[in-house]
Parts: structure tokens; C-alpha cells; sequence
């Protein structure tokens, strides 16, 4: 079984500046997968990065990285130079490496973009 | 458009009445996922197929839902007797089991109303 903790509801941000939303997963598996997904108002889901956890080496794209401590079971996203249409719900996800379940998602952070 | 899609987008009906949902995955992927997502939550999964073959079921799917993949296609998702607490966002979400890092795309979902 895995749990996925993202312990703020809310965030807000300056257009141009820097945010970093949280996430802590708890899992019994070796092998699996860290995700963080957009949900814009219009609701369909997006995939903004992933995180194989064998590999040591934060993932990047473009505005998008991820900050993982395996030991500490966190994964945080940074995004640099926020725009407008970063605004929407983010939800941080598991998934064993076997793909033999569905994504375990958190509750979502709301990030709000102030022009 | 080559993503995954859903219908109807919106289903209004009464409590007890059966609905049925559909869900197209991208004609590739062997793999299809069944979330509900209400508001305010990360979505939730309910069941998976790989191929035809229904592989997972969450216990949140009870004996009223009903899940198919005929031939390893479209899949469907029935609710029998419809309850108020079933209003929710269905969401399906399908990838492909070679690819190696479990990579899901999500359809916009169908999003039901229970009265």
C-alpha cells in the first residue's frame, strides 16, 4: 500500500518568482515511480515531471524540477519563473514499478499565480 | 486527436438509475485505469485492465460497479442503482506496459450527477 501526503492546500506566487509545493509518499516497494500532475480548471489531467527512484538524479523540464530525498520520502516540485497559466490544482503520485495498480495521488496543492 | 477520451462529459440522472460511461484509450496503450475523483480530493483507483483482463479492483469498487474492456479496446463503466454519493469525476487514464516508466494520460473525464 502507498500514502501520498501533500500538506498544503493552498499556495500562491508572484508571476515571474519561484515556488516550491510539497509532497511526502510512504510506500513498501523498491520500485516505483514519483509523478507530479497538473489539473487546470478545465480539469484533464497533465503530467508535469516524473522520478524513477532508482535514479539518483533529480528530473528537470524546462520550469520544472523536483527536489527527491529517497531516505526522507519527499518529493518537492519547484517551478522557476511562474506564469499565469500555472495556476491549477498539482497532485503529487505513486506508482509501483510493476504498473500492476493504479497511481496513488494526494490531496492536491492549489497554486494560485498573483500578476 | 490521438489522447484518451471519454463520454459523455457530463451525466445528469436520478438516484437509482444505471449509468454507463465510456473511455477510448490511445490506440496503443495496453493498459486502462478507472479513477473517481471528488471535489476537493486526489483522484481515487478503482480498477485497472491490461489487455481484456481486469487485473485490480479497489474495494471503493462495490457491487453496483461494473467494469469491461472487450477486446482489449474502449472500456466501460457501469453503475447500477446510482447513489448521491456517486457524484464524483470518473477518470480513465490509460499507458503502455513497455514503456518503462508507467506514464499515465488522462482522458478529460466524465463528470456525474446524481440527484
Amino acid at each position: 500500500a502507498q500514502t501520498v501526503t501533500q500538506s498544503q492546500p493552498e499556495m500562491s506566487v508572484q508571476e515571474a518568482e519561484t515556488v516550491t509545493l510539497s509532497c511526502t509518499y510512504d510506500t513498501s516497494e523498491s520500485d516505483y515511480y514519483l509523478f507530479w500532475y497538473k489539473q487546470p480548471p478545465s480539469r484533464q489531467m497533465i503530467l508535469v515531471i516524473r522520478q524513477e527512484a532508482y535514479k539518483q538524479q533529480n528530473a528537470t523540464e524546462n520550469r520544472f524540477s523536483v527536489n527527491f530525498q529517497k531516505a526522507a520520502k519527499s518529493f518537492s516540485l519547484k517551478i522557476s519563473d511562474s506564469q499565469l497559466g500555472d495556476a491549477a490544482m498539482y497532485f503529487c503520485a505513486c506508482h509501483s514499478g510493476g504498473g500492476a495498480d493504479g497511481l496513488t495521488f494526494g490531496k492536491g496543492t492549489h497554486l494560485i499565480i498573483q500578476p | 486527436d490521438t489522447g484518451v477520451s471519454q463520454d459523455p462529459r457530463h451525466k445528469i440522472t436520478k438516484r437509482g438509475q444505471n449509468v454507463t460511461f465510456r473511455c477510448d484509450p490511445i490506440s496503443e496503450h495496453n493498459r486502462l485505469y478507472w479513477y473517481r475523483q471528488t471535489l476537493g480530493q486526489g483522484p481515487e483507483f478503482l480498477t485497472y485492465f491490461q489487455n481484456e483482463a481486469q487485473l485490480e479492483k479497489s474495494r471503493l469498487l462495490s457491487d453496483r460497479f461494473s467494469a469491461e474492456r472487450p477486446k482489449g479496446s474502449f472500456s466501460t463503466l457501469e453503475i447500477q442503482r446510482t447513489e448521491q454519493g456517486d457524484s464524483a469525476m470518473y477518470l480513465c487514464a490509460s499507458s503502455f506496459s513497455g514503456a518503462g516508466h508507467n506514464e499515465q494520460f488522462f482522458g478529460p473525464g466524465t463528470r456525474l450527477t446524481v440527484l
